[in-house]
């Protein structure tokens, strides 16, 4: 089956710093990908959908230029949380979809990152 | 606006069964999906329904009725593993992925 592996699963950081989270899709090709964040007890809100070889689609409220989405190749995004501060400690969680399945196949979710900012 | 109910919270005894309902309106439907989630994982996939109906697989079981804007996740023989976050989402005219706010279901022995 498809599968996406999200790296780091944890990770702690100091204010002011910034922190790559890396979505792979691991036998699958994925033009698109999807970053969610989630609150603890919440749904998931999608952040942004990033496109292979071009610019990231944000949702309404997120600032692209804290949340920085690159989507070099058919098979890695990566999320850059810029200048982090305490309250984007979150757990941030990619997906794909497997197009070659169909559009009606479903998401595919990495094991999320847990990003703690001190 | 775009909205997805489920329950909160939602408690059973093992060994029984459990449904877990999902109301929903939406632009449009292109089908509807069921995750799993356990506390501090990543959502995993339970089932998906575009045509109206049951889809059974396993001990799991989804229904859809598109002209009533309803959906159920069946789960029979609970097992203390079943114990997770159950979200229904729904995928609009657009093929955006709209999320409930998951239904947390309890498990006891």
């Amino acid at each position: 089956g498809a599968v996406v592996s999200q790296h780091p699963s944890r990770v702690i950081c100091k204010s002011g710093t910034s922190v790559k989270i890396e979505c792979r899709s691991l036998d699958f090709q994925a033009t698109t990908m999807f970053w969610y964040r989630q609150f603890p007890k919440q749904s998931l809100m999608l952040m942004a959908t990033s496109n292979e070889g071009s610019k990231a689609t944000y949702e309404q409220g997120v600032e692209k230029d804290k949340f920085l989405i690159n989507h070099a190749s058919l098979t890695l995004s990566t999320l850059t949380v810029t200048s982090a501060h305490p309250e984007d400690s979150s757990f941030y969680i990619c997906s794909a979809r497997d197009f070659d399945r169909g559009e009606n196949s479903p998401l595919h979710f990495g094991n999320g990152t847990r990003l703690t900012v001190t | 606006g775009q909205n997805i109910d489920q329950p909160t919270e939602m408690t059973a005894t093992e060994g029984a069964i459990v449904q877990i309902n999902c109301t929903y309106q939406t632009s449009g439907f292109n089908g509807l999906f069921w995750y799993q989630q356990h506390a501090g994982e990543a959502p995993t996939f339970l089932s998906y329904n575009v045509l109206d109906g049951l889809e059974e697989k396993g001990r799991f079981s989804s229904f859809l009725s598109r002209s009533k804007g309803y959906s159920y996740l069946l789960l029979k023989e609970l097992q203390m593993k079943d114990s997770a976050s159950y979200l229904c989402a729904v995928r609009d005219s657009n093929y955006q992925l709209i999320w409930g706010a998951g239904t947390k279901l309890i498990i006891k022995p």
